[in-house]
């Protein structure tokens, strides 16, 4: 069974500094990896997903995550933060050798930017 | 908006009602699934239905009945909740049974059991 561990609760940072969320997967088996974002009062969003090819994956508003499969990570970065980008991030995996895995989330992070 | 809408917004209900929420999705997807969130715990699958077939539950109790009609529309049936019952319901649909592919998720309904 897969297992996410998002490793920080709560991420201040400032308006216009770099950030890294970090997060780490357990499985037996190659995943599929994602991260969602649910901004106040809303369902969550697809920011960007890892189904194969490059490591390096590019999503929505800036965000991009580095797939490593050595240090079963899936950390997501975004060199520039907004106020906007105020929301909580889920990473989550599902099982690739399964067509009817439901994903599997972590706790989430909070990421406050502070103006 | 993403395509899966979920009503109602907000809901209100004492221990001993009876209400049910609302999903429906008109992407075209065979797979919908009905997730609680609660403050601090992770994202709990409860049900997932695939071609109108529930084929997962997440040993939820039974105070809570899913129903899918059809592809596009799927409820969850609520009656003698608890107050630890009180969340965010969310529901989210998917192409195939696998969420290998994006999963389109609703605002969610929020439940306050009182």
């Amino acid at each position: 069974a897969q297992s996410v561990t998002q490793l920080d609760s709560q991420v201040p940072v400032f308006e216009e500094a770099p950030v890294e969320l970090r997060c780490n997967y357990s499985s037996s088996v190659s995943v599929y990896l994602f991260w969602y974002v649910q901004y106040p009062n809303q369902g969550l969003q697809l920011l960007l997903k890892y189904l194969s090819g490059s490591t390096l994956v590019k999503g929505i508003n800036g965000f991009e995550a580095e797939f490593n499969k050595s240090q079963t990570s899936f950390h997501l970065r975004k060199p520039s933060v907004h106020i906007s980008d105020t929301a909580e991030y889920f990473c989550a995996v599902s099982d690739e050798d399964s067509g009817n895995t439901p994903l599997v989330f972590g706790k989430g992070t909070r990421l406050s930017v502070i103006a | 908006e993403t395509g899966v809408t979920q009503t109602p917004r907000h809901l209100v209900m004492g221990m001993t009602n009876k209400k049910s929420l609302k999903c429906e999705q008109h992407l075209g997807h065979n797979a919908m699934y009905w997730y609680k969130q609660s403050a601090k715990k992770p994202l709990e699958l409860m049900f997932v239905y695939n071609f109108k077939e529930q084929t997962e539950n997440n040993s939820v109790p039974s105070r809570f009945s899913p129903e899918c009609p059809n592809s596009s529309h799927l409820f969850l049936h609520l009656h003698t909740l608890q107050p630890e019952d009180s969340a965010l319901y969310l529901c989210a649909s998917s192409r195939s049974g696998g969420m290998n592919t994006e999963a389109f998720f609703g605002q969610g309904t929020r439940l306050t059991v009182v």
